[in-house]
């Protein structure tokens, strides 16, 4: 099984300063043929479900604010705020499906500083 | 517009079949490459991935839950069924099914809001 490892667990952040949170994958989840990395970050508020942010690793899903960015590629992906809003406070999660069983990191609370 | 929702039990004893519902509008699921899964979350904790049903009938499980969990689908009435077996309070979790399209296996795009099932006597 792909084990995903999200850090930190736990991020403090400014309003309108940087906020990064990284996944590592014990395995690469890039497939050759399609030159595409299986992984994706979801945004989860209290009390909601998961919304999908980034798929494809890079990929900002429709409606989604422009300060939210990923990369990364094989084993180690970033998710990057640019400019933290009051809103983006959450967790975080990465996920691989490149592989079944498909797995999640094990979150990242965003908060305030 | 895509919807889902989940059903079922708020409450089953410990040893007993959970049976969920996942009710989808906006999509027939007979489409290639449409897929729904299931994915449960207890109190506090990160997510897990459970099982996925294709459009074509295929179904992919985790391995360890393989063995009690059953995933099917009834496109008429535009529902997946998910049956867990011989549930344990560890078992206590939001399920939420949620759908995919795309023959490259793209992840969910569009999650239904939840169903929290309790395992207590």
């Amino acid at each position: 099984d792909i084990v995903m490892t999200q850090s930190p667990d736990s991020l403090a952040v400014s309003l309108g300063e940087r906020a990064t949170i990284n996944c590592k994958s014990s395995q690469s989840v890039l497939y050759s043929s399609n030159n595409k990395n299986y992984l994706a970050w979801y945004q989860q508020k209290p009390g909601q479900p998961p919304k999908l942010l980034i798929y494809w690793a890079s990929s900002r899903e429709s409606g989604v604010p422009d300060r939210f960015s990923g990369s990364g590629s094989g084993t180690d992906f970033t998710l990057t705020i640019s400019s933290l809003q009051a809103e983006d406070v959450a967790v975080y999660y990465c996920h691989q499906h490149y592989k079944t069983p498909q797995s999640f990191g094990q979150g990242t609370k965003l908060e305030i500083k | 517009q895509i919807t889902l929702k989940e059903s079922g039990p708020t409450l089953v004893k410990p040893t007993q079949t959970l049976t969920l519902t996942c009710t989808f509008s906006g999509f027939s699921l007979t489409t290639s490459g449409e897929g729904v899964g299931w994915i449960r979350q207890p109190p506090g904790k990160a997510l897990e991935w459970l099982a996925l049903i294709y459009w074509d009938d295929d179904k992919r499980y985790s391995p360890s839950l393989k063995s009690r969990v059953t995933i099917t689908k009834d496109t008429p009435k535009k529902q997946v069924v998910l049956t867990m077996t011989n549930m344990n309070p560890v078992d206590t979790a939001t399920y939420y099914c949620a759908y995919r399209l795309g023959l490259d296996d793209p992840p969910f795009h569009h999650w239904g809001q939840g169903t929290l099932v309790t395992v207590s006597s």
